[in-house]
């Protein structure tokens, strides 16, 4: 079944301190990736995109994602994370059948100072 | 408007009562979803409207979840004879055609349901 998957339910890091988000997908053609964050108390925002093209994304925030076919997967990194970025993150493909997102199990991030 | 609003933005409500929840999209939006977030967990995905079509329902977790959606704007999500196991966030989300990944979908802040 297509599917994207969050290894992890929750990581800390320091402020500073790089940041790397794990997500996994498994789908039969090349798949429509997105990441987005959930903040205390606000709606999911989208983050970056993936469909084709060049494989590193850059998103908002400082954020960039990188696909890798080899690897099935699309992991969200930060070279240097600040306290603001503490949210839940959600990994997520589009379902062309379904015409809608389907979302992983989400990660939440917490940041150290 | 500016993004997509719901109300109530929190509602409790007693064990068999029913409610509603309200969507309005993005202006210019035909593509509307409701997705339902339990505590901690990942989001589900209920419908989506194209225009004031939902063409696949099997997302409903059951005959007690109705949705619809009028003049291409406003949806309404309606719970029967709500349950504990409905407590949950229910969000919703607007875009300007369903399935076109090159369209952003937008969320809203949720609303909060808790059944007592």
């Amino acid at each position: 079944a297509q599917s994207v998957t969050q290894p992890d339910i929750h990581i800390t890091v320091s402020e500073g301190a790089s940041l790397e988000l794990r997500c996994n997908y498994s789908y039969g053609a090349t798949p429509y990736l997105f990441w987005y964050v959930q903040s205390p108390g606000q709606g999911l925002q989208l983050l970056l995109k993936y469909f084709s093209g060049d494989t590193l994304v850059q998103g908002i925030k400082g954020f960039e994602a990188e696909f890798k076919r080899s690897q099935s997967s699309f992991n969200l990194r930060k070279p240097s994370v600040h306290w603001s970025d503490a949210a839940e993150y959600f990994c997520a493909f589009l379902d062309t059948g379904r015409r809608a997102l389907t979302f992983g199990s989400g990660t939440r991030l917490q940041v150290q100072p | 408007g500016a993004g997509v609003s719901q109300s109530p933005s929190n509602k409790v409500t007693e064990k068999g009562k029913d409610v509603e929840l309200r969507c309005d999209p993005i202006s210019g939006h035909t593509a509307l979803y409701w997705y339902r977030q339990r505590l901690g967990q990942g989001l589900e995905f209920l419908i989506y409207f194209q225009g004031n079509s939902a063409p696949d329902k099997s997302g409903l977790p059951s005959d007690r979840f109705s949705a619809e959606r009028t003049g291409e704007s406003v949806s309404t999500l309606t719970i029967q004879r709500t349950q504990q196991e409905d407590s949950a966030v229910y969000l919703c989300a607007s875009s300007l055609i369903a399935g076109d990944a090159g369209n952003t979908i937008y969320f809203g802040e949720g609303s909060w349901l808790t059944v007592v």
